[in-house]
């Protein structure tokens, strides 16, 4: 079955700077990759996605990179603000869907 | 559209009783999906239904556990009997289109704790 793993647990940045987590799979066959953020007290909320066919997606602040032959992609968020504190989590999906363990990201103003 | 829907919010139950947790999709979606979340676990995903049918249940824990979908608006997940282990927050995402490869709507989930 597929593994996905996500570091760091815990970040901790000032307002303004940069923000990476990043995850590995075991599975190949995953093909789909998305973030999700959970904020106290709600529901996962899917924020970008990727695909294997692409390397790279951008969305304003936000962005994915994928390296399909190291089995890693990352997320990257530029110019953080308070709002963006929660906890993230990547998933990989190929014949199953497992999310990876979660970080918990504070934008310290 | 409300988003997706789950009763009740909390439920605190003691060990050994049925425990009936509820959704409603969001209208138009035809997938659906249970996870549970812990702290030691994580994001666990239980099983999944695609127009009402039961796909892949391989994440359910054990027999206690057992999923229905009788209509396209309305699941429930339910656990008999509970023990304290089950205690977790439990949510409902569904999705419209593919299986897996499509953006998943969560709804607020439903914290149980097992006495």
């Amino acid at each position: 079955g597929e593994n996905v793993e996500q570091h760091p647990s815990t970040l901790s940045v000032q307002e303004g700077d940069s923000a990476v987590i990043k995850c590995t799979y075991s599975d190949s066959a995953s093909n789909y990759f998305p973030w999700y953020k959970q904020e106290l007290g709600k529901g996962p909320q899917l924020i970008i996605d990727i695909r294997s066919n692409v390397g790279e997606k951008k969305d304003q602040r936000i962005a994915v990179t994928l390296n399909k032959t190291a089995k890693h992609f990352s997320l990257h968020i530029t110019e953080t603000q308070p709002e963006d504190s929660a906890v993230y989590f990547c998933a990989a999906t190929g014949n199953q869907f497992y999310f990876g363990t979660g970080t918990s990201l504070t934008v310290i103003p | 559209d409300a988003g997706v829907i789950q009763s009740p919010r909390h439920e605190v139950t003691e060990m050994g009783q049925e425990v009936t947790l509820r959704c409603k999709p969001i209208s138009g979606h035809n997938s659906l999906f249970w996870y549970r979340q812990t702290m030691m676990r994580g994001l666990e995903l239980l099983i999944y239904f695609n127009n009402n049918v039961p796909i892949d249940d391989s994440g359910m824990p054990e027999d206690r556990f057992s999923a229905k979908m009788p209509n396209a608006s309305f699941s429930t997940l339910k656990i008999q009997p509970s023990e304290p282990r089950d205690s977790a927050v439990y949510f409902c995402a569904s999705s419209f289109g593919g299986l897996l490869y499509n953006e998943q709507f969560f709804g607020p989930g439903t914290r149980l704790t097992v006495l």
